[in-house]
């Protein structure tokens, strides 16, 4: 069965700090991994994901995630964070059991930004 | 596109009453899942529908939670009895088809849950 860790529980940073989650996965098989987020008040939404090709992929406002396979290791990055990306990250995993697709969640990261 | 519509919003209840939550997801998406996410913990699968059957529910307590997808569309999950670890948000998501690769969930707003 595959697992998600995510090291920071809550990080708060400065307005135009670099930022850099932590997501480490466990599974043998092929994954694919996704960072969702969930901003004060609304519903869990997608913000980049990786299946295959270029490790580092880019998503929305900014964001990018870097797979290193040897690390099984799925970091979010953004260089210079607003106000606005105060909110709850998540990584996941996706992999394949039985046929179907199971997507499995970390624990999350709580983002503050400090105007 | 209308989104993943889940009912009620909140919900309090005392321990050993029986609760049921409502989702709609969106048109046409085969694949509709019911997560549990307790205070400071990420989403916990509890069961997974491909159309209106079980793919996966191996995390759900059977002796006190049930779920189903009536015609492969809406679907209910319910709580008899609760206990107070219950308390959790509840969410709905669904997707086009579980069964392919680099699907993405669609999120509704969840039920939060209070067990007093």
């Amino acid at each position: 069965a595959q697992s998600v860790s995510q090291h920071n529980h809550h990080v708060i940073l400065s307005e135009a700090a670099s930022l850099e989650l932590g997501c480490n996965y466990s599974y043998g098989g092929t994954v694919n991994l996704f960072w969702y987020v969930q901003y004060p008040g609304q519903h869990l939404q997608l913000l980049l994901k990786y299946f295959s090709g270029d490790p580092l992929v880019k998503g929305i406002k900014g964001f990018e995630a870097e797979f290193i396979k040897s690390k099984f290791s799925f970091n979010l990055r953004k260089p210079s964070v607003q106000w606005s990306d105060t909110a709850e990250y998540f990584c996941a995993v996706n992999a394949r059991s039985g046929g179907y697709q199971k997507v499995t969640f970390g624990i999350g990261t709580k983002l503050q930004v400090i105007p | 596109e209308a989104g993943v519509a889940q009912s009620p919003r909140y919900k309090i209840i005392e321990k050993r009453q029986s609760v049921a939550f409502w989702c709609n997801p969106i048109s046409g998406h085969a694949t509709l899942y019911w997560y549990q996410q307790i205070l400071g913990q990420g989403p916990k699968l509890l069961i997974q529908f491909q159309n209106n059957g079980v793919v996966d529910d191996s995390q759900l307590p059977k002796d006190r939670f049930s779920a189903e997808r009536l015609k492969g569309v809406d679907s209910t999950l319910k709580i008899q009895p609760a206990k107070l670890e219950d308390s959790a948000v509840y969410l709905c998501a669904s997707s086009l088809d579980g069964y392919r690769d680099f699907e993405k969930l669609f999120f509704g707003s969840g039920t939060q849950l209070s067990v007093l």
